[in-house]
């Protein structure tokens, strides 16, 4: 069965800092890959996706995340966050012939300004 | 507004009530997914809709949860004699198929609270 495992529970950042969020994923086939953000009392919204081809994605509000096949991961990273960036990211994974997305638990993100 | 809408956004039900939830996906949309999200974690699949087919259940959907989409278009998720571990936030999602893929978008929810 899929599995995603996100490594941090709650990352606590300065405005203007690096933030790189961990996303593990257990699955043996080919994947489609996703981080959804969920702002406070915002339902979740797409940040990016990976399909195929460049394993490094870029997404909205200068996000980016790279997937390493042979690590089983796809980080989300941003070279500097903003307090407006505040909110719940959640790493989603999806086998390519099943239509069954498998969410992970989590990274809750607190921006200080 | 054309994004997924769900209805009713609270309800707050008691214990060995029946409830009832509906989504309206985006009109062009042909998937529709349910989840359950629980405080501190992501979002549970329990099933989903093509057209107005249910291809997929999770063994998290017990025989009090049902769940149906007769014309293919809005979709609604019933929860029969409710239990206190019945509280969570349902979502509802939409997506189109192609051949590359697919990307869910999210409704707001319906928070459930079962006293």
């Amino acid at each position: 069965a899929q599995s995603v495992s996100q490594h941090n529970h709650h990352v606590i950042l300065s405005e203007a800092a690096s933030l790189e969020l961990g996303c593990n994923y257990s699955y043996g086939g080919t994947v489609n890959l996703f981080w959804y953000v969920q702002y406070p009392g915002q339902h979740l919204q797409l940040l990016l996706k990976y399909f195929s081809g460049d394993p490094l994605v870029k997404g909205i509000k200068g996000f980016e995340a790279e997937f390493i096949k042979s690590k089983f991961s796809f980080n989300l990273r941003k070279p500097s966050v903003q307090w407006s960036d505040t909110a719940e990211y959640f790493c989603a994974v999806r086998g390519n012939y099943g239509q069954n997305f498998v969410f992970g638990p989590g990274t809750r993100l607190s921006v200080l300004p | 507004d054309t994004g997924v809408s769900q209805n009713p956004r609270h309800k707050i039900t008691k214990r060995g009530q029946n409830v009832t939830f509906r989504c309206d996906p985006i009109s062009e949309h042909n998937r529709l997914y349910w989840y359950r999200q629980t405080l501190g974690q992501g979002p549970e699949f329990l099933t989903y809709f093509q057209n107005e087919a249910q291809l997929e259940k999770s063994r998290l959907l017990s025989d009090r949860f049902s769940a149906e989409r007769p014309k293919g278009s809005f979709s609604t998720l019933e929860i029969q004699r409710t239990e206190q571990g019945d509280s969570a936030m349902y979502l509802c999602a939409s997506s189109f198929t192609w051949t590359g893929g697919n990307e869910q978008f999210f409704g707001p929810g319906t928070r459930l609270t079962v006293l």
